[in-house]
């Protein structure tokens, strides 16, 4: 299974918007609503930002929204803030209980 | 609140094998998956397996089939990974990770248990 495809990495000012993709195939991204995005920070474990392509869990900021089309799903930062500066990973399931990650996105505030 | 509390980071030598936990609490544990993600230094996330805590049963990402082993012992919340015949590019930062089932996303992850594999 190959990781899913992301930009290295995407940088923009406090207040604009930025979105990052996440490519993959027929097979995990395109057949299946089940990709699920994760913030990360240095040193720190993953945190769950957005769910079945667009949900977001409790407790996360709806500047950050989700979308999909065909085999690529895509994640925005809306009014981009100096916390948000962090590593973004997708995940999609991919059929038989196993998941594929995104390459990851490096996100930066300028 | 939920707690996914991992063991110590771990030093072994090529060949080697090593065991790494994750001590769940704050829930019931038999209610919910647990899967296994590492990331190497520097590097994106990995995803290895899952094991389900209420009857034992496994999937494993075809990549590490034949030498990972999850386990639980419910008595004390408690899953398990084991990875034999290290080599160097098992060096990484280990996650356990919960999923309500069927839900197909990670709600929440433990610490990281740093293992790291050289001679």
């Amino acid at each position: 299974q190959s990781a899913l495809t992301q930009p290295a990495s995407v940088s923009g000012s406090p207040g604009q918007s930025i979105t990052i993709s996440c490519t993959g195939t027929s097979s995990d991204v395109g057949n299946y609503n089940l990709v699920s995005w994760y913030q990360q920070h240095p040193g720190k474990a993953p945190k769950l930002m957005i769910y079945e392509v667009s949900k977001w869990p409790s407790g996360v900021s709806n500047h950050f929204s989700g979308s999909k089309s065909g085999n690529t799903a895509s994640l925005t930062i809306s009014g981009l803030q100096a916390e948000d500066e962090a590593d973004y990973y997708c995940c999609s399931y991919a059929a038989s209980n196993t998941y594929v990650f995104g390459t990851g996105t490096k996100v930066t505030v300028l | 609140q939920v707690q996914l509390v991992q063991s110590g980071a771990e030093v072994k030598k090529p060949g080697a094998s090593v065991k790494v936990s994750c001590k769940a609490s704050g829930y019931t544990f038999a209610s919910y998956y647990m899967h296994w993600v590492r990331q190497a230094p520097g590097q994106g996330l990995e995803y290895m397996g899952i094991i389900n805590p209420r009857e034992g049963n496994t999937n494993y990402a075809q990549k590490f089939r034949d030498r990972v082993s999850m386990t639980r012992d419910t008595s004390t919340s408690t899953v398990y990974m084991e990875l034999t015949s290290l080599r160097s590019e098992d060096t990484a930062v280990y996650f356990c990770a919960r999923e309500k089932p069927r839900t197909f996303y990670f709600d929440s992850w433990g610490q990281g248990t740093l293992v790291t594999v050289s001679s």
